[in-house]
């Protein structure tokens, strides 16, 4: 297991906000992801990062951006907030050839 | 472009029933496979994976996979379900030496008692 955690777990916003996500993990793992996940369409990859100097874009970046403050924080931003971002937001740590998922952050934007 | 389909989108089971989650995946590499588990409002929990061996893995509650290299599949199988067995399962691709994660869209499961 990594040990991540995700804050918060629940957020309602407006469209327009800026939203930030924060994800941590008490392990020291290197690699960390952001996913997001819609009804019907699985987990679907938005970011990931090999360390703190090493960012890089997933299946679907667009309207999101990313921070590795340090080798246990990678936290997600939505810069100005939309309705179809309305989803739920995964952050995964990967120890060697697995990844361990964190509890989620489910987001509404109005 | 690779993938993996779960064909089974939803799966109504009685208690006791055996249970099969077809798993295929589009790539004719190296790959680690993995079954993760989503309860009702909970986090995605590993099950099961493949990296090399025997490709029949044991998982955790029961759960087993095979990993079927000329049919590019990995389905989910137990022998018994029960009504706590009910949730979402994910069969994911690893693509061998990448961070390349593919997930297929889900397989939601309904047990009842």
């Amino acid at each position: 297991d990594a040990d991540v955690t995700q804050t918060p777990r629940n957020r309602i916003t407006k469209t327009g906000k800026r939203i930030m996500l924060e994800c941590s993990q008490t392990k020291g793992h290197d690699r960390m992801y952001w996913y997001r996940q819609d009804p019907g369409l699985g987990l679907q990859l938005i970011y990931y990062s090999f360390d703190v100097k090493d960012i890089n874009k997933g299946e679907i970046s667009d309207g999101y951006s990313v921070s590795r403050q340090a080798q246990a924080k990678f936290s997600l931003s939505l810069e100005s907030a939309i309705p179809n971002q309305t989803a739920l937001y995964f952050c995964a740590a990967r120890p060697e050839e697995t990844q361990y998922f964190g509890p989620g952050t489910r987001l509404l934007v109005l | 472009a690779q993938s993996v389909s779960q064909h089974n989108h939803h799966v109504i089971l009685s208690e006791a029933a055996s249970l099969e989650l077809g798993c295929n995946y589009s790539y004719g590499g190296t790959v680690n496979l993995f079954w993760y588990v989503q309860y009702p409002g909970q986090h995605l929990q590993l099950l099961l994976k493949y990296f090399s061996g025997d490709p029949l893995v044991k998982g955790i509650k029961g759960f087993e996979a095979e990993f079927i290299k000329s049919k590019f599949s990995f389905n989910l199988r137990k022998p018994s379900v029960q009504w706590s067995d009910t949730a979402e399962y994910f069969c994911a691709v690893l693509i061998y030496n990448t961070d390349k994660l593919i997930f297929g869209t889900g397989t939601r499961l309904q047990v009842f008692p």
